[in-house]
């Protein structure tokens, strides 16, 4: 059965306390890896795609990597305004479901 | 680029009444999904559609949820009658044909009482 698990499930860092979330997946086969940012009172916006062990792709303060197991969203010196969930998603290599973990709660205090 | 646009954007109803959610994607998205966020959870798909056709709606709850997007550009979401366990925010997202990545509308917040 393919799942997708998130952790922690908050974290709470001073401003400019590096740290790393972690998404971990088990499915038969892997289309791409979604990281996506979630405000409150808001939708998911996406920030990144990873589709093969190895990637990393970065914007700004935020690093995402990706293993054949894992997924890791790295934040460096983290600013208050990072303070939103976090939320991976896993697109199986057959079926049209994303599956989504149920996120991680950053909050990042000034 | 205007992004999905999606009404209400708070619904408060009572139990066993119906309620309508709309969505306009992004102009040009070929493929359409609601989802389900319950507090605390992650998205959940109910339906999937590319232009005016259903891909998916595995999980939609088809007893009391329909959805429809006649023309293939905007959708409707509809349950009826709501049940207290439908609390919850539906989201509308849009993604271009051939696309995976999916860009989510605000969401619509459902209290039923």
């Amino acid at each position: 059965e393919d799942q997708v698990t998130q952790s922690p499930e908050a974290l709470r860092l001073q401003e400019g306390e590096s740290s790393s979330l972690n998404c971990s997946y088990t499915v038969s086969g892997l289309r791409g890896l979604f990281w996506y940012r979630q405000d409150p009172g808001k939708g998911p916006e996406f920030l990144f795609t990873l589709y093969s062990a190895g990637e990393e792709k970065e914007k700004e303060r935020l690093k995402a990597t990706l293993t054949k197991k894992e997924s890791f969203l790295h934040i460096t010196a983290p600013k208050p305004e990072d303070s939103a969930t976090y939320l991976c998603a896993v697109d199986p290599a057959t079926g049209n479901q994303f599956y989504f973990g149920t996120g991680t709660s950053l909050t990042v205090i000034p | 680029e205007a992004g999905v646009a999606q009404s209400p954007r708070y619904k408060i109803i009572e139990k066993r009444q119906s309620v309508a959610f709309w969505c306009n994607p992004i102009s040009g998205h070929a493929t359409l999904y609601w989802y389900q966020q319950i507090l605390g959870q992650g998205p959940k798909l109910l339906i999937q559609f590319q232009n005016n056709g259903v891909v998916d709606d595995s999980q939609l709850p088809k007893d009391r949820f329909s959805a429809e997007r006649l023309k293939g550009v905007d959708s409707t979401l509809k349950i009826q009658p709501a049940k207290l366990e439908d609390s919850a925010v539906y989201l509308c997202a849009s993604s271009p044909s051939g696309a995976r990545t999916q860009y989510f509308g605000p969401g619509t917040r459902l209290l039923v009482l």
